[in-house]
């Protein structure tokens, strides 16, 4: 079935650089996009998200870009801190006419390492 | 305000017992949806509820799991005769009609 995934399993960068998550996602009807960020042993925390009619949207350091042509979302971390080092999982949904219906489809994820 | 509640947080059950797994959604959100995790995986859909209905169990096994959410009281997903596969950090989220999904800490569910 369609399903979301992702380029680069594993993320080692130094703290202070930027951070950039690459997504890839099959299903066209997707119209809203989600990064979450999860740390061991705890549940997924919302980061930010992006609507389809939208092709940037920025947050306190970080930035969602979406590409629908190649259908390619990216999660781009400014100043990486040793506290963003955790799991990032990028998550689509498909509005289903216009309700609040919700089930999201997660990507595999990517291990994201920031070293001192 | 307290967020999305799971208990237990930790689960171990012997093969063919019975697992409950509660949650308790956020005060104000009337939708619930459970996912389930294996090892290095992301969250893979079960099913989504809101007050006394089920909405879509598309990603629930046909047997063993069911789930509710009744009036009164937490969200439960039920597992029936558990096998070790059954094993997974199970997640339970919750929202308000067309905002973002809440994530409670999970159970971990284990089978000896």
């Amino acid at each position: 079935g369609e399903s979301v995934g992702l380029h680069l399993p594993t993320l080692s960068v130094q703290e202070g650089d930027n951070s950039i998550i690459n997504c890839a996602y099959s299903n066209s009807a997707s119209d809203y996009f989600i990064w979450y960020k999860q740390e061991s042993g705890k549940g997924p925390q919302f980061i930010i998200d992006i609507r389809s009619n939208m092709d940037k949207r920025q947050g306190q350091r970080v930035t969602v870009l979406l590409n629908k042509t190649v259908k390619h979302l990216s999660l781009q971390i400014a100043a990486t801190q040793p506290g963003d080092s955790a799991v990032y999982f990028c998550a689509e949904k498909v509005n289903a006419g216009g309700t609040s219906y919700g089930k999201l489809t997660f990507g595999q994820g990517t291990i994201l390492t920031v070293h001192p | 305000n307290a967020g999305v509640m799971q208990n237990p947080r930790h689960l171990v059950r012997r093969r063919g017992q019975e697992a409950r797994l509660r949650c308790s959604p956020m005060k104000g959100h009337s939708h619930v949806y459970w996912y389930r995790q294996l090892p290095e995986e992301g969250l893979k859909f079960m099913v989504y509820l809101q007050k006394e209905n089920i909405i879509d169990e598309s990603g629930m096994p046909k047997e063993r799991f069911s789930a509710e959410f009744p009036k009164e009281g937490p969200s439960i997903l039920r597992i029936q005769q558990v096998v070790r596969g059954d094993s997974a950090a199970y997640f339970c989220a919750s929202n308000r009609p067309n905002n973002e999904q809440f994530f409670g800490p999970g159970t971990r569910l284990t089978v000896l």
